[in-house]
């Protein structure tokens, strides 16, 4: 089956620096999208991966190793705005998104 | 990026009944996609919408269960029908984003709660 795991919740502190990680498990790949849900809104798009290594943008950069199946999403100088869910998702060899459960990352001051 | 609405935006409804969930962008699209998320949950896809064609249904989703229509490029509907407490969550539907089909927008999403 595919299978895609993130952690649930992560908890972080203003200014600090968070990694959320997630690994997956599908039948071929064809590109890893990361994406931020506000409670009680839609998903957005924040990056996208299909070759190995970082791609930065602004304060958030998302890395992909598909020899690990391992991709991770580095926020930092986090700021109270960034308490969200994180939302990775895969396309598979059939070019469907096949979606984690997303990790709630909970900022404190 | 294109503007995507739903209405309505949350309903509370009773078991037994059905709602139909509306979705308009503000731009023609030839594919929406009709997903849904409950509680804790991953985005599940329901079923794509191409205008001029029936849906196609993912495993797990039936027309009967789920009707969908796209009557044209701009506009889509989804009814829940014969609604079971299991159904409540969120119905999002989405599009191709014009510069890279995989990457998706998102409606606002339509909070349902049947009890």
């Amino acid at each position: 089956g595919q299978n895609i795991d993130q952690p649930t919740e992560m908890t972080a502190t203003e200014g600090a620096i968070v990694q959320i990680n997630c690994t997956y498990q599908t039948s071929g790949f064809n590109g890893l999208f990361w994406y931020q849900q506000h409670a009680g809104e839609a998903p957005t798009f924040l990056s996208y991966n299909v070759l190995d290594g970082l791609e930065e943008k602004g304060r958030f950069s998302s890395f992909l190793s598909r020899s690990k199946g391992y991709s991770y999403l580095l926020l930092k100088e986090l700021q109270m705005k960034d308490s969200a869910s994180y939302l990775c998702a895969v396309i598979d060899s059939n070019y469907q998104l096949i979606w984690g459960a997303g990790t709630k990352l909970i900022i404190k001051p | 990026s294109a503007v995507i609405s739903q209405k309505p935006s949350r309903d509370i409804c009773q078991r037994g009944t059905s709602l139909t969930i509306q979705c308009q962008v503000d731009s023609q699209v030839t594919m929406m996609f009709w997903y849904r998320q409950q509680p804790g949950q991953s985005l599940t896809l329901i079923a794509t919408a191409n205008q001029g064609s029936e849906a196609t249904y993912e495993s797990g989703f039936v027309i009967d269960k789920f009707p969908i229509s796209r009557p044209n490029l701009t506009f889509s509907t989804l009814t829940v029908s014969n609604m079971s407490p299991e159904d409540s969550s969120i119905y999002l539907c989405s599009i191709p984003a014009e510069n890279f089909g995989y990457e998706q927008y998102f409606g606002p999403g339509t909070r349902l709660t049947v009890t």
